[in-house]
């Protein structure tokens, strides 16, 4: 149980495009969703919390126009990278909540490149 | 000062040993701990999570929480090279309704054949 599903896995992209990441928890509802993001041989860093059918909660120093979070169900969120340059290349991973509890069940990941 | 510390590593150690691996937070308040294991390029697994002060045993994890001195452990009994990864502790952070976790910075482990 509680398995969380990324797609795309891996995306490269160009540099003025913008890429849309999804994350569904596969046999659970999660009213909660967080969008990490994760350098290279570092730790997880929150960009943003989602609330199912609420505006997204963004950490400071994350541009919430720039990364766009939208959690339209109690199964899905997207995280749309707008404008992508090679600065955003990272990491990005999406967790959801159980509902009642506190654990985070993580999704396996997408690696963006923008080239 | 960081609200979750942890020794980066590398730790390695042979196959069968028993591993430590520690985590120290700031702030009294955190309740809620958490381990993670993550291979490399995956995302994190949940092992372990603990509320408040005492040891969890879990097949051959062991998660201990001594809140007195603000310090939680991992400990991996006969190691094996599958477990060969890095382990981030977290801790709940804020209020019920609008939590966090706050993430260590990861201990890398290798377990050698």
């Amino acid at each position: 149980g509680a398995v969380v599903s990324q797609h795309p896995s891996r995306v490269i992209c160009k540099s003025g495009t913008s890429v849309k990441i999804e994350c569904r928890s596969l046999d659970f509802q999660a009213t909660t969703m967080f969008w990490y993001r994760q350098f290279p041989k570092q730790s997880l860093m929150l960009m943003a919390t989602s609330n199912e059918g609420s505006k997204a909660t963004y950490e400071q120093g994350v541009e919430k126009d720039k990364f766009l979070i939208n959690h339209a169900s109690l199964t899905l969120s997207t995280l749309t990278v707008t404008s992508a340059h090679p600065e955003d290349s990272s990491f990005y991973i999406c967790s959801a909540r159980l509902r009642g509890s506190y654990e985070q069940y993580f999704g396996p990941g997408t690696r963006l490149t923008v080239t | 000062q960081k609200e979750v510390e942890q020794d980066p590593g590398p730790l390695s150690v042979p196959e069968g040993a028993i591993v430590s691996l520690n985590c120290t937070y700031s702030n009294s308040a955190f309740q809620y701990f958490m381990w993670y294991r993550q291979y490399s390029r995956k995302g994190p697994e949940l092992l372990m999570y603990t509320y408040s002060s005492g040891n969890k045993e879990d097949g051959r994890f062991t998660a201990q929480v001594d809140k007195s001195s603000k310090y939680i452990s991992l400990f991996i009994r006969d190691s094996q090279p599958s477990d060969s990864a890095t382990y981030l502790c977290a801790v709940k952070a804020g209020l019920d309704s609008s939590y966090k976790l706050i993430f260590g910075s990861g201990t890398r482990l290798l377990v050698r054949p």
